[in-house]
Protein backbone atom coordinates (compact mmCIF):
# COMPACT_ATOMS: atom_id res chain seq x y z
CA UNK A 1 0.00 0.00 0.00
CA UNK A 2 1.29 2.93 -1.54
CA UNK A 3 1.86 6.02 1.41
CA UNK A 4 3.17 9.76 1.25
CA UNK A 5 4.08 10.86 5.26
CA UNK A 6 5.07 14.13 5.31
CA UNK A 7 6.76 16.38 7.70
CA UNK A 8 8.00 19.72 8.82
CA UNK A 9 7.35 23.51 10.84
CA UNK A 10 3.89 24.51 11.16
CA UNK A 11 5.03 28.29 11.96
CA UNK A 12 7.30 30.57 10.57
CA UNK A 13 8.34 33.98 11.04
CA UNK A 14 8.97 36.19 7.93
CA UNK A 15 12.27 35.96 6.13
CA UNK A 16 12.98 32.29 7.82
CA UNK A 17 13.49 29.24 5.58
CA UNK A 18 10.19 26.70 5.35
CA UNK A 19 11.45 23.09 4.97
CA UNK A 20 9.37 19.82 4.70
CA UNK A 21 10.13 16.52 4.01
CA UNK A 22 8.13 13.30 2.75
CA UNK A 23 8.98 9.89 3.17
CA UNK A 24 7.71 7.55 0.54
CA UNK A 25 5.96 3.88 1.73
CA UNK A 26 5.44 0.67 -0.61
CA UNK A 27 5.76 2.01 -4.06
CA UNK A 28 9.57 2.08 -6.02
CA UNK A 29 11.32 5.27 -5.59
CA UNK A 30 13.47 5.33 -8.69
CA UNK A 31 10.69 4.62 -11.34
CA UNK A 32 8.37 7.78 -10.21
CA UNK A 33 9.04 11.48 -10.25
CA UNK A 34 8.19 13.18 -6.72
CA UNK A 35 6.47 16.68 -6.72
CA UNK A 36 5.46 19.69 -4.22
CA UNK A 37 2.27 21.47 -4.71
CA UNK A 38 0.75 24.41 -2.30
CA UNK A 39 -2.81 25.59 -1.65
CA UNK A 40 -2.90 28.83 0.60
CA UNK A 41 -6.18 28.88 2.69
CA UNK A 42 -9.48 29.11 0.24
CA UNK A 43 -7.31 29.25 -2.97
CA UNK A 44 -6.30 27.32 -5.47
CA UNK A 45 -3.10 25.20 -6.19
CA UNK A 46 0.44 25.99 -7.27
CA UNK A 47 2.87 23.40 -8.35
CA UNK A 48 6.17 24.17 -6.47
CA UNK A 49 8.52 21.84 -8.20
CA UNK A 50 9.54 18.38 -8.74
CA UNK A 51 12.62 15.94 -8.68
CA UNK A 52 13.46 12.39 -9.77
CA UNK A 53 15.87 9.70 -8.13
CA UNK A 54 18.78 10.86 -9.49
CA UNK A 55 18.47 14.60 -8.15
CA UNK A 56 16.73 15.91 -11.63
CA UNK A 57 14.53 18.95 -10.85
CA UNK A 58 12.70 21.49 -12.65
CA UNK A 59 10.80 24.49 -10.73
CA UNK A 60 8.01 26.70 -11.18
CA UNK A 61 9.65 29.71 -12.74
CA UNK A 62 8.10 31.98 -9.98
CA UNK A 63 9.47 30.42 -7.22
CA UNK A 64 12.84 29.18 -8.53
CA UNK A 65 14.79 32.06 -7.21
CA UNK A 66 13.99 30.34 -3.62
CA UNK A 67 12.95 26.78 -3.93
CA UNK A 68 15.10 23.97 -3.59
CA UNK A 69 13.99 20.21 -3.70
CA UNK A 70 16.60 17.43 -2.84
CA UNK A 71 16.10 13.65 -2.38
CA UNK A 72 17.89 10.96 -0.52
CA UNK A 73 17.34 7.76 -2.19
CA UNK A 74 18.97 5.81 0.80
CA UNK A 75 15.50 6.40 2.88
CA UNK A 76 13.27 6.89 0.38
CA UNK A 77 12.78 10.83 1.10
CA UNK A 78 12.65 14.20 -0.60
CA UNK A 79 12.45 17.51 0.74
CA UNK A 80 11.86 20.87 -0.20
CA UNK A 81 13.36 24.38 1.47
CA UNK A 82 11.78 27.69 0.51
CA UNK A 83 13.93 30.45 1.83
CA UNK A 84 12.92 34.28 3.17
CA UNK A 85 9.51 33.53 3.27
CA UNK A 86 6.52 36.08 3.44
CA UNK A 87 2.87 35.94 4.65
CA UNK A 88 1.61 34.94 1.35
CA UNK A 89 3.92 31.60 1.83
CA UNK A 90 1.12 30.69 3.98
CA UNK A 91 -0.41 27.68 2.56
CA UNK A 92 -1.14 23.80 3.27
CA UNK A 93 2.11 22.25 1.49
CA UNK A 94 1.75 18.68 -0.28
CA UNK A 95 4.26 16.22 -1.49
CA UNK A 96 2.83 14.06 -4.65
CA UNK A 97 4.19 11.10 -6.54
CA UNK A 98 3.70 11.96 -10.37
CA UNK A 99 5.06 9.75 -13.42
CA UNK A 100 7.12 10.01 -15.65
CA UNK A 101 5.75 11.83 -18.35
CA UNK A 102 4.14 14.65 -15.67
CA UNK A 103 0.77 12.76 -14.03
CA UNK A 104 0.13 13.75 -10.33
CA UNK A 105 -1.53 10.64 -9.55
CA UNK A 106 -1.31 10.70 -5.60
CA UNK A 107 -1.00 13.16 -2.58
CA UNK A 108 0.25 13.39 0.51
CA UNK A 109 -1.89 14.45 3.49
CA UNK A 110 -0.50 18.07 3.69
CA UNK A 111 0.70 19.91 5.74
CA UNK A 112 -0.14 23.73 6.57
CA UNK A 113 2.93 26.38 7.24
CA UNK A 114 1.51 29.69 8.46
CA UNK A 115 4.20 32.87 7.78
CA UNK A 116 3.50 34.94 10.62
CA UNK A 117 5.03 37.37 13.06
CA UNK B 1 2.96 30.49 -18.69
CA UNK B 2 -0.44 28.31 -19.74
CA UNK B 3 -3.31 29.90 -17.65
CA UNK B 4 -6.30 27.50 -17.52
CA UNK B 5 -9.63 29.43 -16.78
CA UNK B 6 -12.76 27.03 -15.09
CA UNK B 7 -16.42 28.00 -15.50
CA UNK B 8 -18.78 28.00 -13.97
CA UNK B 9 -16.77 29.50 -10.33
CA UNK B 10 -20.06 27.67 -8.90
CA UNK B 11 -23.19 25.50 -9.40
CA UNK B 12 -25.62 24.81 -7.74
CA UNK B 13 -26.66 21.46 -8.74
CA UNK B 14 -28.98 18.37 -7.27
CA UNK B 15 -28.00 14.92 -6.82
CA UNK B 16 -28.98 12.82 -9.94
CA UNK B 17 -28.57 15.84 -12.04
CA UNK B 18 -25.46 15.52 -15.29
CA UNK B 19 -23.19 18.01 -14.69
CA UNK B 20 -20.61 19.38 -17.33
CA UNK B 21 -17.64 21.49 -15.90
CA UNK B 22 -15.26 23.37 -18.43
CA UNK B 23 -11.82 24.28 -18.77
CA UNK B 24 -10.29 26.36 -21.20
CA UNK B 25 -6.47 26.98 -21.77
CA UNK B 26 -4.61 29.90 -22.67
CA UNK B 27 -2.78 28.07 -25.34
CA UNK B 28 -2.67 24.51 -26.83
CA UNK B 29 -2.03 21.84 -24.36
CA UNK B 30 -2.31 19.23 -26.93
CA UNK B 31 -4.48 16.14 -24.41
CA UNK B 32 -2.12 16.97 -21.71
CA UNK B 33 -5.20 18.14 -19.14
CA UNK B 34 -5.91 16.03 -15.82
CA UNK B 35 -9.28 16.87 -13.45
CA UNK B 36 -9.23 16.66 -9.79
CA UNK B 37 -11.63 15.84 -7.23
CA UNK B 38 -10.97 18.08 -3.91
CA UNK B 39 -13.27 17.55 -0.56
CA UNK B 40 -12.70 19.87 2.86
CA UNK B 41 -9.94 18.78 4.19
CA UNK B 42 -8.56 16.06 2.43
CA UNK B 43 -5.62 16.14 -0.78
CA UNK B 44 -6.73 16.31 -4.26
CA UNK B 45 -7.64 13.22 -6.04
CA UNK B 46 -6.93 12.57 -9.85
CA UNK B 47 -10.26 11.81 -11.70
CA UNK B 48 -9.12 11.93 -15.56
CA UNK B 49 -5.92 12.28 -17.19
CA UNK B 50 -4.94 12.76 -20.81
CA UNK B 51 -8.14 14.33 -20.83
CA UNK B 52 -10.13 11.64 -20.93
CA UNK B 53 -8.80 8.42 -19.07
CA UNK B 54 -10.46 7.96 -15.74
CA UNK B 55 -7.57 7.17 -13.67
CA UNK B 56 -8.23 4.12 -11.31
CA UNK B 57 -11.00 3.47 -9.18
CA UNK B 58 -12.94 6.28 -10.91
CA UNK B 59 -16.63 5.85 -10.97
CA UNK B 60 -17.44 5.41 -14.79
CA UNK B 61 -19.82 8.26 -14.09
CA UNK B 62 -16.94 10.63 -14.38
CA UNK B 63 -15.94 11.31 -18.06
CA UNK B 64 -13.51 13.96 -20.10
CA UNK B 65 -13.25 15.24 -23.34
CA UNK B 66 -11.61 17.67 -25.24
CA UNK B 67 -8.46 18.68 -26.67
CA UNK B 68 -6.33 21.64 -27.76
CA UNK B 69 -7.64 24.83 -25.90
CA UNK B 70 -11.39 23.34 -24.87
CA UNK B 71 -11.71 20.34 -22.36
CA UNK B 72 -15.21 19.36 -20.17
CA UNK B 73 -15.37 16.98 -17.24
CA UNK B 74 -18.91 15.54 -17.25
CA UNK B 75 -20.66 13.69 -14.22
CA UNK B 76 -23.41 11.95 -15.53
CA UNK B 77 -25.66 11.74 -12.44
CA UNK B 78 -24.65 13.19 -9.59
CA UNK B 79 -23.73 11.27 -6.45
CA UNK B 80 -24.01 13.18 -2.56
CA UNK B 81 -20.12 12.14 -2.58
CA UNK B 82 -19.48 14.07 -5.53
CA UNK B 83 -20.06 18.05 -3.90
CA UNK B 84 -16.44 19.11 -4.06
CA UNK B 85 -14.16 21.71 -5.55
CA UNK B 86 -12.71 20.07 -9.21
CA UNK B 87 -10.01 21.56 -10.89
CA UNK B 88 -8.10 21.12 -14.07
CA UNK B 89 -4.65 21.07 -15.04
CA UNK B 90 -2.43 21.15 -17.46
CA UNK B 91 1.55 19.50 -17.85
CA UNK B 92 1.56 20.59 -21.63
CA UNK B 93 4.63 23.69 -20.41
CA UNK B 94 4.70 23.02 -16.91
CA UNK B 95 2.17 22.71 -14.85
CA UNK B 96 -0.77 24.82 -14.15
CA UNK B 97 -4.20 24.29 -12.47
CA UNK B 98 -7.55 26.29 -12.96
CA UNK B 99 -9.12 28.18 -10.26
CA UNK B 100 -11.94 25.29 -9.49
CA UNK B 101 -15.19 24.81 -9.56
CA UNK B 102 -17.52 24.32 -7.00
CA UNK B 103 -20.26 21.72 -7.04
CA UNK B 104 -22.87 22.56 -4.23
CA UNK B 105 -26.03 20.82 -3.32
CA UNK B 106 -29.12 22.90 -4.87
Amino acid sequence: QMQLQQWGAGLLKPSETLSLTCAVYGVSFSIYHWSWIRQPPGKGLEWIGEINHSGCTNYNPSLKSRVTISVDTSKNQFSLKVTYVTAADTAVYYCARMTTDGIIDYWGQGTLVTVSS
Amino acid sequence: EIVLTQSPGTLSVSPGERVTLSCGASQSVSSYLAWYQQKPGQAPRLLIYDASNRATGIPARFSGSGSGTDFTLTISSLEPEDFAVYYCQQRSNWITFGQGTRLEIK
